[in-house]
């Protein structure tokens, strides 16, 4: 079965510092992987997807991934923290007819 | 804005008590996904609708059920309710099936039920 595990579930960084939110993932074939965002009291919104093309995947908000097989993982980062970057992250994986979500990394970001 | 819309966005009843969470997909989308978004259960998936049909069931309470009607929108109804399904209930909707390839999913803002 397909699932992800996020490795922090609170990240807590300064603005205008680099942002890290870890996800390894497990799957018997190739992958499609997923982040998503969820504001407060909002919606899920896609940030970027992986599915099997460039292993480095370029998303909305200055946001990007990078797909390492051998390891395994789908890191999510951004080069510098803005306030509004401050919400709930899910890393996804597309199971069979279905999406699995990790458990979440909840980003704040200090002043 | 995802172009999916839930109504309504606040639902508070009893224990006990049916009620009815609406979606209406992005224009063109023929797949509808519900999910249940709670604290301790983090996001699960419940069930997905692919033009009517049933396609795939996920972790979906036998007093739950939902279903998609001829213009694509869909409902999902929760009976015999507990304090235990209170939760933000999702829908999102996708192009086509995800099995075989990748379908984006957009997500609607949610429907909060709290069951008193």
């Amino acid at each position: 079965a397909q699932s992800v595990t996020q490795l922090d579930s609170h990240v807590s960084v300064s603005e205008g510092t680099p942002v890290l939110l870890r996800c390894n993932y497990s799957s018997s074939y190739s992958p499609s992987l997923f982040w998503y965002v969820q504001h407060p009291n909002k919606g899920l919104q896609l940030l970027l997807k992986y599915t099997s093309a460039a292993t480095l995947v370029k998303g909305i908000n200055g946001f990007e991934a990078e797909f390492k097989k051998s390891e395994t993982s789908f890191h999510l980062t951004k080069p510098s923290a803005h306030m509004s970057d401050a919400a709930e992250y899910f890393c996804v994986i597309q199971g069979a007819q279905k999406l699995v979500f990790g458990q979440g990394t909840r980003l704040t970001i200090n002043p | 804005d995802s172009g999916v819309t839930q109504t309504p966005k606040h639902l508070i009843t009893a224990t006990g008590q049916r009620v009815t969470l609406r979606c209406s997909p992005r224009s063109g989308d023929l797949s509808v996904y519900w999910y249940q978004q709670s604290l301790d259960q983090g996001l699960q998936f419940l069930i997905q609708y692919y033009n009517g049909e049933e396609r795939a069931k996920g972790n979906i309470l036998e007093r739950f059920s939902a279903q998609q009607f001829p213009d694509l929108h869909s409902e999902l109804n929760l009976s015999s309710l507990e304090l235990g399904d209170s939760a933000l209930y999702f829908c999102a909707s996708s192009e086509g099936l995800t099995s075989g390839n990748t379908y984006e999913q957009y997500f609607g803002p949610g429907t909060r039920l709290t069951v008193t």
